[in-house]
């Protein structure tokens, strides 16, 4: 199995830089994929291949991945990112193949 | 526009059945992988099972193997969730999710539905 371990929460002021790591044993190998989920909502995907933004997501939104810790990053951040967020990787082994979800991080906007 | 619609949730007593739908509308159904993933109250996501666009190919979880078989109705654009042996711990929201383009096994999903509760309960 494949384990992704997030921090439960993170906080930041209206204007200022989240960051939210997702961290997995030689994470940085993996493509990793990050979903926004606000409350009573579905999720939705923000950032895809570590770094790319689907459109209609803001360029406040990026993601890096290297090493055993990947990043979303939200600049400027606003009242309206306030939501779960939860990071993705796809794993291998033999002929098994599973989705590997982190525990989700709460992002709250002071 | 990608519409995903889960319907078939609802109160099921330990050790029952359930079979879960999902209509999808808006692009072209027989091309996408699927998915469904659970979020148990209060909890984060957890991926259930993923098939592939032909429906020959599938995947599960450690947790719903043996018990829960995931099709496919490419007539009728619509994603299937056989849920048998039903247990407390399988209590979720669950959503249907779409693959992305060109990835007959999706790497990630692209589109979500907005779930539907199934609640195991005697």
């Amino acid at each position: 199995s494949y384990v992704l371990t997030q921090p439960p929460s993170v906080s930041v002021a209206p204007g200022k830089t989240a960051r939210i790591t997702c961290g997995g044993n030689n994470i940085g190998h993996k493509t990793l994929y990050w979903y926004q989920q606000k409350p009573g909502q579905a999720p939705v995907l923000v950032i895809y291949y570590d770094s790319d933004r689907p459109s209609g997501i803001p360029e406040r939104f990026s993601g890096s991945n290297s090493g055993n810790t990947a990043t979303l990053t939200i600049s400027r951040v606003e009242a309206g990112d306030e939501a779960d967020y939860y990071c993705q990787v796809w794993h291998s082994s033999s002929d098994h193949r599973i989705w590997v979800f982190g525990g989700g991080t709460k992002l709250t906007v002071l | 526009e990608v519409q995903l619609l889960e319907s078939g949730g609802g109160l099921v007593q330990p050790g029952g059945s359930l079979r879960l739908s999902c209509a999808a509308s808006g692009f072209t159904f027989s091309s996408y992988a699927m998915c469904w993933v659970r979020q148990a109250p209060g909890k984060g996501l957890e991926w259930v099972s993923v098939i592939n666009n032909s429906g020959v190919s599938t995947y599960y979880a450690d947790s719903v193997k043996g018990r829960f078989t995931i099709s496919r109705d490419n007539s009728k654009n619509t994603l299937y969730l056989q849920m048998n042996s039903l247990r407390a711990e399988d209590t979720a929201l669950y959503y249907c999710a779409k693959g992305p383009a060109q990835q007959l096994v999706p790497n990630y999903f692209d589109n979500w539905g907005q779930g539907t509760l199934v609640t195991v309960s005697s």
